[in-house]
């Protein structure tokens, strides 16, 4: 499809997993962020790309988060020894970089909880 | 500081009136762009509207508008003649730089028939 691709969208898994999530964004948009949201809450931010560098990482909560990008395109997220304060919606979204006018399109997300 | 403030977590609206979502934001950058999302229930975000800081008019997209006061560095989403549909989360958003994007905390709009 044309749009941002979350997996898995739903993911539940015990505490002290590690999990990988990935985010396949839209062709040719080489900026990609991203976001965590709780039940109810705004978006908080983790890490953006632009390409496979990572200028902003200011985000990540713990040594325990870390995420990656190749090829300028497909982004996973990684968490270890997962605790129960992980569980949240994870969102990736992406952009045409360099630009001020061009919108942020997300994807559909990966609920995750940790049991 | 907060780069980007919404100042009414939660309001209601009756079915066919307008509303109005408030939206206040600060930056140094003389270029930036301002963006309001839509997230309804289902979770997914869904971009509604762009306002230029070099435009001279206000955004307008069907039922969306964006009233943007650039001195008072406001740039607040108007949503004409709700509709249930409407109801849901809404977050301004702030792109300065070209890359980085702050989001508000959000406004949860609920519209009553």
């Amino acid at each position: 499809g044309a749009g941002v691709s979350q997996s898995p969208s739903n993911k539940v898994t015990e505490k002290g997993k590690d999990v990988e999530l990935r985010c396949d964004p839209i062709s040719g948009h080489t900026a990609l962020y991203w976001y965590r949201q709780s039940l109810g809450q705004g978006l908080e931010f983790l890490i953006y790309f632009q390409g496979n560098s990572a200028p902003d990482k200011s985000g990540l909560p713990s040594d325990r988060f870390s995420a990656e990008r190749t090829g300028g395109s497909v982004s996973t997220l990684t968490i270890q020894r997962t605790q129960q304060e992980d569980s949240a919606v994870y969102l990736c979204a992406s952009s045409l970089a360099g630009l001020n006018n061009q919108p942020q399109h997300f994807g559909d997300g990966t609920r995750l909880s940790i049991l | 500081a907060q780069k980007i403030t919404q100042t009414q977590p939660g309001m209601f609206v009756q079915e066919k009136e307008a509303v109005t979502l408030d939206c206040t934001y600060d930056t140094s950058d003389p270029s930036y762009g301002l963006f309001w999302y839509k997230q309804p229930s289902s979770g997914e975000m869904i971009f509604l509207i762009y306002q230029g800081s070099y435009d001279q008019q206000n955004a307008t997209e069907g039922r969306y508008s964006l009233n943007f006061q650039k001195a008072r560095k406001s740039a607040n989403l108007v949503i004409s003649a709700s509709q249930l549909g409407d109801s849901a989360m809404y977050f301004c958003a702030m792109r300065e730089g070209g890359f980085s994007f702050i989001f508000g905390k959000g406004t949860r709009l609920l519209v009553k028939p």
